[in-house]
């Protein structure tokens, strides 16, 4: 079945740099696009990052373009997000999550279950 | 960035029927998306490209897409329904409503 587990989150000082992951199993990864969407406490979903099935497009919000890279390994299965010059606000779960092209759309069919990350002094 | 309000909340009886609403300037002419999110837990995509229902939910989800408004359904709504639910549209970037909390009385 398709799975996908996030690691690398935990507690970071502001302005400090944090690398998560995301590896995928169950299904070809290689043949998917990749997102990461972030929830911060008690507030709504927040799509940071989209990343082509063979990592030759990246799409950002321009809320976040410039200070968080996607990238993948598709030999290892495994998506990765590198954020720098973290800050308070970037507290929240952060989610990967497969998508599927149709009919000029993107929509996401399979979630990780996310990694906290805090950002605390 | 493309703006979809939804309400913040929404109460419906058990077994009655429950109506989210998701706004945007000329929705109908996107495809919308709904994700199902209870406490804890990731999003789970229960209805794509306006009304298509994904292997393993309930049929009595459903959903719509006309003019400025697109619609999420439930019908004969149970305790398990109780979730806060999203819409999402692709726009040249990913958008994901406010999101609307649903109680079942």
């Amino acid at each position: 079945q398709v799975q996908l587990v996030e690691s690398g989150g935990g507690v970071v000082q502001p302005g400090r740099s944090l690398r998560l992951s995301c590896e995928g199993s169950g299904f070809p990864f290689s043949n998917y696009g990749m997102n990461w969407v972030r929830q911060a406490p008690a507030k709504g979903l927040e799509w940071l990052a989209r990343i082509g099935h063979d990592g030759a497009l990246e799409v950002y919000p321009e809320s976040v373009k410039g200070r968080f890279t996607v990238s993948r390994d598709n030999s290892r299965n495994t998506l990765y997000f590198q954020m720098n010059s973290l800050t308070f606000e970037d507290t929240g779960v952060y989610y990967c999550a497969r998508d599927i092209w149709n009919d000029g759309t993107y929509y996401f069919d399979y979630w990780g279950p996310g990694t906290l990350v805090t950002v605390s002094s | 960035s493309y703006e979809l309000p939804q309400p913040l909340s929404v109460s419906v009886a058990l077994g009655q029927t429950a109506t989210i609403t998701c706004g945007g300037n000329n929705i109908g002419s996107k495809s919308v998306h709904w994700y199902q999110q209870k406490p804890g837990q990731a999003p789970v995509l229960v209805i794509y490209t306006n009304s298509n229902r994904p292997s393993g939910v309930p049929e009595r989800f459903s959903g719509s897409n006309w003019g400025n408004t697109a619609t999420l359904t439930i019908s004969r709504a149970q305790a398990g329904d109780e979730a806060d639910y999203y819409c999402q549209v692709w726009d040249s970037r990913t958008a994901f409503g406010g999101g609307t909390k649903l109680t079942v009385l």
